[in-house]
C-alpha cells in the first residue's frame, strides 16, 4: 500500500538558517503530493501541493519538488522564522485515501 | 465561512463509556474523513465517506462507527471506549475526486482523554 516517510525531529534552527524536511514515499500509480503544517493547538492547515512529477510547489517561502525518479518530495525554505515553529506533515493522495507521514516538529530560536 | 467544524473540543470518558463526535462542513464537500492523531505516528485514517450514504474504513476503523446521512455531516462514535483511544481527533473535507490534488480542509480537533 501507499505509504510516507519523513525525517524524524525535532528540528532545532536558528532564525535565518535554511531548512530540509526531508520526505520519501511508496505510491502506485501517480499521487498528488502535498506539505501540511499544524500550529499549537489546531488543526493541519495546507502548505503547499504538487499534483504531477516535477511540480514545484510553494507557499510563504516554502518549496518541494516532486522528484518521481527519488520519489521524494522535500520540504525547503532559504531562511526560517520563528514563527514558522510547527509541526509539518507530509502526505500523499492516491485513490480515495489521503496518507499522512508521522511529522516533524521544527522549533526555530530567535 | 465556518469550514469544518467538530464538536466536543474536549472530553473526558470512562473506559465503556460511548459518545459522539460531532462534524459538520459548509462547503458543499463530497468526501470527509476522520483521523486520529498519536505521537510519533502522525494521522491515521479512521472512516472516510465519499457522499452521502457511502463510507468505507481506513487504517484503524476498530471501535468506532460512522453515518452520512447528509452531505454536512459526518459524525464519529466510540461504541464502548477504551484507554487505547486516548488521542485527539479530527475531521476533515475535499471535493472528492480518486487521485486528485484536491485540498483537505480540517476542524480544530477533539482531545479525547478514556480513564
Amino acid at each position: 500500500g501507499n505509504s510516507v516517510t519523513q525525517m524524524e525531529g525535532p528540528v532545532t534552527l536558528s532564525e535565518e538558517a535554511f531548512l530540509t524536511i526531508n520526505c520519501t514515499y511508496t505510491a502506485t500509480g501517480y499521487p498528488s503530493l502535498f506539505w501540511y503544517v499544524q500550529y499549537p493547538g489546531e488543526g493541519l492547515q495546507l502548505l503547499l501541493k504538487a499534483t504531477k512529477a516535477d511540480d514545484k510547489g510553494s507557499n510563504k517561502g516554502f518549496e518541494a519538488t516532486y522528484r518521481k525518479e527519488t520519489t521524494s518530495f522535500h520540504l525547503e525554505k532559504g531562511s526560517v522564522q520563528v514563527s514558522d515553529s510547527a509541526v509539518y506533515f507530509c502526505a500523499l493522495t492516491g485513490g480515495f485515501k489521503t496518507i499522512f507521514g508521522a511529522g516533524t516538529r521544527l522549533f526555530v530560536k530567535a | 465561512n465556518a469550514g469544518v467544524t467538530q464538536t466536543p473540543k474536549f472530553q473526558v470518558l470512562k473506559t465503556g463509556q460511548s459518545m459522539t463526535l460531532q462534524c459538520a462542513q459548509d462547503m458543499n464537500h463530497e468526501y470527509m474523513s476522520w483521523y486520529r492523531q498519536d505521537p510519533g505516528m502522525g494521522l491515521r485514517l479512521i472512516h472516510y465517506s465519499v457522499g452521502a450514504g457511502i463510507t468505507d474504513q481506513g487504517e484503524v476503523p476498530n471501535g468506532y462507527n460512522v453515518s452520512r446521512s447528509t452531505t454536512e455531516d459526518f459524525p464519529l462514535r466510540l461504541l464502548s471506549a477504551a484507554p487505547s483511544q486516548t488521542s485527539v481527533y479530527f475531521c476533515a473535507s475535499s471535493y472528492a475526486r480518486e487521485s486528485s490534488g484536491n485540498t483537505i480542509y480540517f476542524g480544530e480537533g477533539s482531545w479525547l482523554t478514556v480513564v
